[in-house]
Order: C-alpha cells, then structure tokens, then sequence
C-alpha cells in the first residue's frame, strides 16, 4: 500500500464547477498536511496547509481528518487557470507526496 | 531572494556514463531533499538531509545512486553508472526548519535526464 494515496483522476470540469480532491495517509504519525500544485514541466508548489481545524484561502478550502486519515481540497467556482496536477502531501520532516490528480477546466 | 538553484537543467547521456546533479539550497534553510519525478511512480522521495547529515537514504533505488551535502549550500546527486530507466525529472527541495507552517517545501526547477 503507498503511503499516500489519492483519486487518480483526470478531472475535467466547466469554468465554474466545483471540483473536490481526496487523499488517504497511512502514517498514523504524521503531523504535516499540504496541497501543492504542478503545473506541466514545472515544479511542485504550495497551494496551502492543511489544519485540522480545516483552513479557506479564497475559493480553495483544505480540511483534515486524522481519525480517518483522509484530506480533502475543494476547489469552488474552478478558473481555466486552476488546470494543473494537484499533489497531496504528508509527513514531518519525510515529506511524502501523493501521485496527484489531474485537473482540466474548460470554458 | 534567489529559490532552490539545480544544475544542469537538461541532461542526455549514454548508459553506463556518470551522472551529476547539482543542487544549491535556500540559504538558512537545514533540511535538504532530493526526489524523482516519472509519470509511472509520481514524484519519488530518494534520500534527505538535516543539517548536511543524511537522515535516510532508504529511497535511494539502488548502489548505482549517492547522494553528498559538503556543506550547507551545496548537495550532489550522483549516478554511476546510469541506465535508461533512470530517465526522469529529479527535483531538489529545501525546507527551513522542522513543524508547522515552517514544513514548507520549496523546490529546485529540477533537472531533466535523459540516459539512451
């Protein structure tokens, strides 16, 4: 089983929809929880922390649930510009990422 | 502020040829990482550092991989000898310290490997 796990997409969504990624972790252990984003040959960015009183930066909210194991983000009134890989990440100091998931908007 | 700084950005070789990638890290950052990015496996973790000493290594693929950090501005990824399968994008990333909103990682523009 891999560490992190998340949905495989692709995702293809209108301009407008909202669109919802999860993630599962197996390191009961782990203290750090993020959402980055990799646009196509470039490098992984951070989109936002995760907490686990769940966090909104905008039309993106993150939330957490360590009974589960699960995060989630969710993406509302998705912009072409949101067209990128999304990669969920896990960990302390061994940050482990996720295969991502691949988000398509179109007009 | 200058970011994670890579070097070569493009790399094609021949198998069996040494391999050598370089990395400059965030200054003042103590943690240092290398991953491997292919569209089979995600991104990859290989080995981190904390303060120039590795801290595990157990992503390392194989004998034919080493990974140094001389000093806190200066890490190398090395390869000998390569194979095709080692084709891949390898990402450098540095972090400033351990917990919290400090566990953000910033990332090199990663080197791209070609091995024929």
């Amino acid at each position: 089983r891999k560490e992190v796990e998340q949905d495989p997409g692709p995702f293809n969504v209108p301009e407008g929809a909202t669109v919802a990624f999860n993630c599962t972790y197996s390191n009961s252990a782990s203290q750090s929880f993020f959402w980055y984003r990799q646009d196509c040959r470039k490098e992984p960015k951070l989109l936002m922390s995760v907490y686990s009183s769940g966090n909104e930066d905008g039309r993106f909210t993150a939330q957490l649930n360590r009974a589960s194991q699960y995060i989630s983000l969710l993406i509302r009134d998705s912009k072409l510009s949101d067209s990128a890989t999304y990669l969920c990440v896990v960990g302390h100091n061994d940050m482990r990422f996720g295969a991502g998931t691949r988000l398509t908007v179109k007009p | 502020d200058a970011g994670v700084i890579q070097s070569p950005r493009h790399e094609v070789t021949e198998m069996g040829q040494e391999v050598t990638l370089r990395c400059k890290p965030i200054s003042g950052h103590d943690y240092l990482f290398w991953y491997r990015q292919t569209m089979m496996r995600g991104l990859e973790l290989l080995i981190y550092f904390n303060n120039n000493v590795p801290i595990d290594d157990s992503g390392m693929p194989e004998d034919r991989f080493s990974a140094k950090m001389p000093n806190a501005s200066f890490s190398t990824l090395k390869i000998q000898p390569s194979e095709p399968r080692d084709s891949a994008v390898y990402f450098c990333a540095s972090k400033r310290a351990s917990g919290g909103r400090f566990n953000e990682q910033f990332f090199g523009p990663g080197t791209r490997l070609t091995v024929l």
